[in-house]
């Protein structure tokens, strides 16, 4: 099946400093990957979806000026935490659009995640 | 009302037992409906996906999707230990863009 990294794979950082979160498709090309947040029991918020190429679309209530996006190319997205804050510690998890061909639909394929604390 | 309703759980089976996983779904554009597991501290991973109604079967897990009534179903059969896990439900349309609704997740404990 279709593979998605992410480092890293946890962080703890201070309050205030900025984080920056890889999300790779490893084996395909994804022109879409999307970033969620999980917390603790509670099913995946999609924050933003990323488009290779373009400005990512963010969701409502997410704040595009904190959570940085940048699409570069087909296999990579990037998620960056700017002057993180406790309150920002979460699960983020990315995953890359696998397109549909003849036959196929298009799927989701997530990454492992990446667990952030912030102090 | 929800898009996509799911029972949260916890829902707990010996081991062996035939599990039945269900979420249910307002919006009748979804086209592809999914269901992923994901364990504790990990992302989810893709178990089945179907299109069309009707089951789909894949070793011990079989989704079934019944369009007319808008529910979608996950048996687990001889369900093991290693089982035990969130299960998500998931559909997605691609009118007017791709787009990806997923249920609570429901927690499966299954006990040796």
């Amino acid at each position: 099946g279709a593979v998605v990294s992410q480092h890293p794979s946890w962080v703890i950082c201070k309050s205030g400093t900025s984080v920056k979160i890889e999300c790779r498709s490893l084996d395909f090309q994804a022109t879409t990957m999307f970033w969620y947040r999980q917390f603790p029991k509670q099913s995946l918020m999609l924050m933003a979806t990323s488009n290779e190429g373009s400005k990512a679309t963010y969701e409502q209530g997410v704040e595009k000026d904190k959570f940085l996006i940048n699409h570069a190319s087909l296999t990579l997205s990037t998620l960056t935490v700017t002057s993180a804050h406790p309150e920002d510690s979460s699960f983020y998890i990315c995953s890359a659009l696998l397109a549909g061909g003849r036959g196929w639909q298009e799927t989701q394929y997530f990454g492992p995640g990446t667990r952030l604390l912030v102090l | 009302q929800k898009e996509v309703e799911q029972d949260p759980g916890p829902l707990s089976v010996p081991e062996g037992a035939i599990v039945s996983l269900n979420c249910t779904y307002s919006n009748s554009a979804f086209q592809y409906f999914m269901w992923y597991r994901q364990y504790s501290r990990k992302g989810p991973e893709l178990l089945m996906y179907t299109y069309s109604s009707g089951n789909k079967e894949d070793g011990r897990f079989t989704a079934q999707v019944d369009k007319s009534s808008k529910y979608i179903s996950l048996f687990i059969r001889d369900s093991q230990p290693s089982d035990s896990a969130t299960y998500l439900c998931a559909m997605s349309s691609n009118t007017g863009g791709f787009k990806t609704i997923f249920g609570a997740g429901t927690r499966l404990f299954v006990k040796a």
